[in-house]
C-alpha cells in the first residue's frame, strides 16, 4: 500500500512571503498527484494536479515539483495572503491498475502572520 | 454551476442506529468516490462508484456499503454505528474514476459531519 507522508504538520509564514509545503510518498509506482486546500469546515479544494511523466507544474501563484527519484513533491505558493491559509494535502493515486482512491497525507496546517 | 453537494450536512446518531448519507456529483461527473476524514487527518478511501458500479473499496469493514443511481447520484450507507465512525464523510466526483485512462481529478463536497453518541 501507498504511504503518504508530509514533513511539517504547521508552517507559519509571513504575509506576502513565499511558502514551500513537502511530501513524501512511498509506492514508486504512483503515477499521479494532487494538492488540497481544506478550510474550517469545508471539504478539499482541488489547487494543482501533476502526471508522473512531468516534474514541474505551475498554476496561479501555484508550483507544484516532482521528484520521482526521491518519491517528493512539493507545493510552493508565491506571495502568501492571509486566505492561503488553511490545511493543504498532497493526495497520490497508484497505477496499479483500476480505478482507485487517493490516498492522502495528514496535512501541513498553513499559517500566514501579517 | 453546482459543486458537489452532500445532505445532510450534520448528523447525529447513537450507537447501533443506521445511517444513510447523499451525494449528488458535479453536472457531467460520472464518478463518485467516498471517503471518511477523522479529525486532525486526512480522509481515508471508503469506496469508489462509477456507471452504477463499485470500482474500488478501501479497508473498511461490511458495514459501509454504498449505492449509485441513474443520475450519478450515490448514497452511502453505514450500519451498527459505533463511536469510533464519528467523522466528516466527503464524497469527490471526477469525470471519470481517477485512474482510468487519463487521470481526472476528483472535486469534493463539504461532507456530512456524523456524530455518534
Amino acid at each position: 500500500g501507498e504511504n503518504v507522508g508530509l514533513h511539517l504538520p504547521t508552517l507559519s509564514v509571513q504575509e506576502g512571503d513565499n511558502s514551500i509545503i513537502n511530501c513524501a510518498y512511498s509506492n514508486s509506482a504512483s503515477d499521479y498527484f494532487i494538492w488540497y486546500k481544506q478550510e474550517s469546515g469545508k471539504g478539499p479544494q482541488f489547487i494543482i494536479d501533476i502526471r508522473s511523466n512531468m516534474d514541474k507544474r505551475q498554476g496561479q501563484r501555484v508550483t507544484v515539483l516532482l521528484n520521482k527519484t526521491v518519491k517528493h513533491l512539493s507545493l510552493q505558493i508565491a506571495a502568501t495572503q492571509p486566505g492561503d491559509s488553511a490545511v493543504y494535502f498532497c493526495a497520490v493515486k497508484d497505477s496499479g491498475g483500476g480505478a482507485d482512491g487517493l490516498t492522502f497525507g495528514k496535512g501541513t496546517h498553513l499559517i500566514i502572520q501579517p | 454551476d453546482a459543486g458537489v453537494t452532500q445532505s445532510p450536512t450534520h448528523l447525529i446518531k447513537t450507537r447501533g442506529q443506521q445511517v444513510t448519507l447523499r451525494c449528488s456529483p458535479i453536472s457531467g461527473h460520472k464518478s463518485v468516490s467516498w471517503y471518511q476524514q477523522v479529525l486532525g487527518q486526512g480522509p481515508q478511501f471508503i469506496f469508489q462508484y462509477y456507471e452504477k458500479e463499485e470500482r474500488g473499496r478501501g479497508n473498511f469493514p461490511d458495514r459501509f456499503s454504498a449505492r449509485q443511481f441513474p443520475n450519478y447520484s450515490s448514497e452511502l450507507n453505514v450500519n451498527a454505528l459505533l463511536l469510533g465512525d464519528s467523522a466528516l464523510y466527503l464524497c469527490a466526483s471526477s469525470l471519470i474514476p481517477t485512474g482510468d485512462y487519463s487521470n481526472q481529478p476528483q472535486h469534493f463536497g463539504d461532507g456530512t459531519r456524523l456524530s455518534i453518541l
